[in-house]
């Protein structure tokens, strides 16, 4: 049993639409962060989020963490091909001794 | 100039045999950490070192043995290499050390045990 579930696993869809994808966790998160990782690289950082009912915003990528600090969501906007990539949270939860865990991730596909 | 890389990015041999996978970064970090990629895209950390000093160690098994030189390089020696320890192995670093921050990635070392 992961202590973050992402869903959803697989998203496929035009350019031009919209996305959302959840990280949640039965346990809270000290901190939580997001990353993508493109094919045969690593994964890259793209937001930390700290407070309950926190959003960030990095152009057309919406980051929200829950007002409980239990989930997150990322939302993407009039998504393009270069959105493409594997999309992971990583928390920071006390439970596990308050390393690093990620997510099972969840894949994106942008079609132009 | 490459913040974390690792070598080598591919690596094919057969059961039972011995191979190390090796990593630098140039970011004057004092955290580094090995991170095992399964074919599912699961990342799951296996060890972190904080200034030369091992701090996490999961449960791997004791195939595989770290070894820090000093805190800007941390290898990864895997003994009687087994079908399952086929996966993609990172190299990461982060400033300070629990809670960690941002990790800075290598590229990964793609592992095939046939």
């Amino acid at each position: 049993t992961q202590l973050l579930e992402q869903s959803p696993q697989f998203l496929s869809i035009q350019e031009g639409e919209n996305l959302t994808v959840y990280c949640n966790s039965s346990s809270v998160f000290s901190s939580l962060q997001w990353y993508r990782q493109e094919p045969g690289e690593g994964p890259v950082l793209l937001v930390t989020v700290v407070t309950g009912g926190e959003v960030k915003k990095l152009k057309r990528l919406t980051f929200q963490f829950g007002d409980a600090r239990k989930d997150s969501s990322l939302h993407i906007t009039a998504a393009q091909p270069g959105d493409t990539g594997l999309y992971l949270c990583a928390g920071l939860i006390k439970a596990a001794g308050n390393k690093l865990t990620f997510g099972g991730g969840t894949r994106v596909l942008v079609k132009p | 100039d490459t913040a974390v890389s690792q070598t080598p990015k591919y690596l094919v041999t057969q059961m039972g045999n011995d191979k190390s996978i090796k990593c630098e970064q140039n970011l004057g970090h004092d955290t580094m950490y090995w991170y095992k990629q399964d074919s599912k895209k699961f990342l799951k950390i296996m060890f972190s070192y904080n200034n030369k000093e091992l701090i996490i160690n999961e449960t791997v098994p004791n195939r595989f043995s770290p070894k820090s030189p000093d805190k800007a390089h941390l290898n990864l020696h895997i003994n009687s290499l087994e079908l399952g320890d086929s996966a993609v192995y990172f190299c990461a670093s982060s400033q300070g050390g629990s809670p960690p921050g941002e990790l800075f990635f290598g590229e990964g070392s793609r592992l095939t045990v046939l």
